[in-house]
């Protein structure tokens, strides 16, 4: 399995709903990413996570809130978003870096609307 | 920061072109990215690199780490080459992405 796959692919959640985005991963990649991608925009980095541990937060407002329960598998929870959250969320995996540089695996991302 | 900046930002080729897209930097990286996003989403990753040069059928991806440039060559463009081409440098485990290269063929 060489494929990051994301769910849902397409989500709309009104401002006061709680929803989860899903990323899993089987590749055995220790690094996973969330990043937000605004229309003709280039993906903005959210969150990082090395070994099941957030590593980096780009200042991301606490109404999201992403979890790594195991090496697979990258939650991102999402309670009273605004609309102007609206975008394609995209989640991607790699082999932790260190020394050594290694590719990177992009989902197709979830495509979030907020009404 | 990494300043990444890419050219052409827009790009219409007849089909059979050959096509280059450039991308330049502002920071010392440990590999660079090219990624193709179709529109509707998904990022699909086309090479990495951290020195010379690499080819995959018709793409050819080139790096020089000293004058902090990458370009990204098409041969023989096909309509199916049509998509937005991102250029993504890479320190660690942080990238920074360019604004892309929305890339038109026509038959």
């Amino acid at each position: 399995d060489t494929e990051v796959t994301q769910t849902p692919k397409h989500l709309v959640m009104g401002m006061t709903n709680k929803k989860s985005l899903k990323c899993e991963q089987h590749m055995g990649h220790r690094a996973m990413y969330w990043y937000k991608q605004k229309a003709k925009k280039p993906p903005e980095l959210m969150f990082v996570y090395s070994y099941e541990k957030l590593s980096i937060n780009e200042s991301v407002p606490s109404r999201f809130s992403p979890e790594c329960p195991n090496s697979s598998l990258l939650n991102l929870h999402l309670h009273a978003l605004q609309p102007e959250d609206s975008a394609l969320y995209l989640c991607a995996s790699s082999h932790a870096a260190g020394t050594v540089i290694y590719g990177y695996t992009f989902g197709s991302g979830t495509r979030l609307t907020v009404v | 920061k990494n300043e990444v900046e890419q050219s052409p930002q827009n790009l219409t080729a007849q089909e059979g072109e050959f096509i280059t897209i450039n991308c330049s930097y502002s920071v010392g990286i440990s590999a660079l990215h090219w990624l193709q996003q179709h529109p509707g989403g998904g990022i699909v990753s086309l090479f990495m690199l951290s020195s010379g040069k690499k080819k995959h059928g018709r793409l050819i991806a080139t790096i020089n780490i000293q004058e902090k440039h990458s370009s990204l060559h098409i041969t023989a463009s096909h309509p199916r080459d049509s998509a937005v081409y991102i250029c993504a440098p890479r320190t660690g485990n942080q990238f920074y992405f360019g604004t892309g290269t929305s890339l038109t063929v026509i038959p």
